[in-house]
């Protein structure tokens, strides 16, 4: 019974490709959230989503776009992948619209590596 | 608005207690904290709401000072499933970061047999 889960675990891809990330969480929660973990191990927020509407967007290149098919869901796509997109990135659900009184349950991650 | 923990670093022997500090420059409404394996994924430990406010979870507690923005995270007499990055997560009273968590940089935590 996998909370969030997300797919692939591993993604190697070239300069200058399309890819995609997706995930999906089976707890009913109300919002959904990409991180980004770096090197460093530095937890950074991308995005999040709070009943298919994108509520709070920072500053992340362009060409990184979420889509979210229904609340269960909410897929990352990158375009003209670059070799600073490498990274481990991290899918999340909270209960209720801001993490502020509510956990963040992650997935397990996808280790992105640009050559 | 990034909250510094410290120290960065930390290696203990089995048995030994820790301590694990999360400062803001920011008011604060809340201090998450999660524990982080190597090549696993953050997992929640606790949340700290209100100033003062103190929680345990098995021999892990965390205290929250809302007056002085700071939170400590507390392991005591600490087993060798305690390894791993401890990172606070910072949810800021008043506006800023959009209604998200703001992770410190994390504390790498070993535990030596």
């Amino acid at each position: 019974d996998t909370a969030v889960s997300q797919t692939p675990k591993y993604l190697v891809t070239q300069m200058g490709n399309d890819k995609s990330i997706k995930c999906e969480q089976n707890l009913g929660h109300d919002t959904m959230y990409w991180y980004k973990q770096d090197s460093k191990k530095f937890l950074k927020i991308m995005f999040s989503y709070n009943n298919k509407e994108l509520i709070i967007n920072e500053t992340v290149p362009n060409r990184f776009s979420p889509k979210s098919p229904d609340k269960a869901h909410l897929n990352l796509h990158i375009n003209s992948l670059e070799l600073g997109d490498s990274a481990v990135y991290f899918c999340a659900s909270s209960q209720e619209g801001t993490p502020y009184n509510s956990p963040l349950h992650f997935g397990n991650g996808t280790r992105l590596t640009v050559t | 608005q990034q909250p510094v923990q410290s120290p960065q670093a930390v290696i203990l022997r089995e048995g030994e207690d820790a301590v694990i500090n999360c400062s803001s420059s920011k008011a604060l409404y809340s201090v998450h904290w999660y524990r982080q394996k190597h090549g696993e994924a953050p997992v929640f430990l606790m949340i700290l709401l209100k100033g003062g406010e103190q929680k345990g979870h098995e021999k892990i507690s965390a205290s929250f000072n809302e007056k002085k923005q700071q939170s400590s995270l507390y392991l005591t007499a600490s087993q060798l499933s305690y390894s791993g990055t401890y990172f606070c997560g910072t949810g800021l009273l008043y506006g800023g970061s959009q209604g998200n968590l703001i992770f410190g940089k994390g504390t790498k935590l070993s535990v030596k047999p």
